[in-house]
């Protein structure tokens, strides 16, 4: 079935710095690909999707790049802040059709300011 | 919408003892999933119906879990008996498919002494 491996935390920045979190995925076909964050004592939500190859999904200032080349979602933005702090995981359904969405491990982020 | 609300946001238990956490969807949803969070395992699907149906609960770790879902608002997912090794963070979260984006509830933290 189809799987996401993402970076390991923890990842320390200072504000205003660059963000990357790596996410490679492994998967039959093109399914959607999601990025969901956690911020502390908080259930998981949804910060972006893209669901074709080559699609930018975008939201609060984050971006991600379906690369079907490079089988990349990677996380990004350009100038972090302290309220960025949580756990990001990159996510997709197992296989075609599938309903239900498995998880990478989560990358933990700290803003430092 | 209020959103995925689950109940209790914490337990504490005694080894041996029944825990019932309860989750009530999003109002219109036909699809939800309960998850188990650790940090050792990360986030793992243990069993998700589709129109109040069991779809796939290969995801139980063992016969002392069972879920049920006995109409479209409710759910909920028992451990009995309980054990120290039980202790985590569970989630419900529910979507309407086609599309796959799951919303969460805020979890319940059950500790097990």
């Amino acid at each position: 079935g189809n799987s996401v491996t993402q970076m390991e935390g923890p990842v320390t920045l200072s504000e205003e710095a660059f963000l990357t979190i790596n996410c490679t995925y492994t998967a039959t076909g093109y399914p959607s690909l999601f990025w969901y964050v956690q911020y502390p004592g908080e259930g998981l939500q949804l910060l972006l999707k893209a669901t074709k190859a080559d699609d930018k999904g975008s939201n609060k200032g984050f971006e991600a790049t379906y690369r079907k080349e490079t089988t990349s979602f990677h996380l990004e933005k350009g100038s972090v802040q302290v309220s960025d702090s949580a756990v990001y995981f990159c996510a997709l359904p197992p296989r075609g059709g599938s309903e239900k969405l498995v998880f990478g491990k989560g990358t933990k982020l700290t803003v430092n300011p | 919408d209020a959103g995925v609300i689950q109940s209790p946001r914490h337990e504490v238990t005694e080894m041996g003892q029944e825990v019932t956490l309860r989750c009530k969807p999003i109002s219109g949803h036909n699809s939800l999933f309960w998850y188990r969070q650790t940090m050792m395992r990360g986030l793992e699907l243990l069993i998700y119906f589709n129109n109040n149906v069991p779809i796939d609960d290969s995801g139980m770790p063992e016969d002392r879990f069972s879920a049920k879902m006995p109409n479209a608002s409710f759910s909920t997912l028992k451990i009995q008996p309980s054990e120290p090794r039980d202790s985590a963070v569970y989630f419900c979260a529910s979507s309407l498919p086609p599309n796959t984006e799951a919303f969460f509830g805020q979890g319940t933290r059950l500790t097990v002494v």
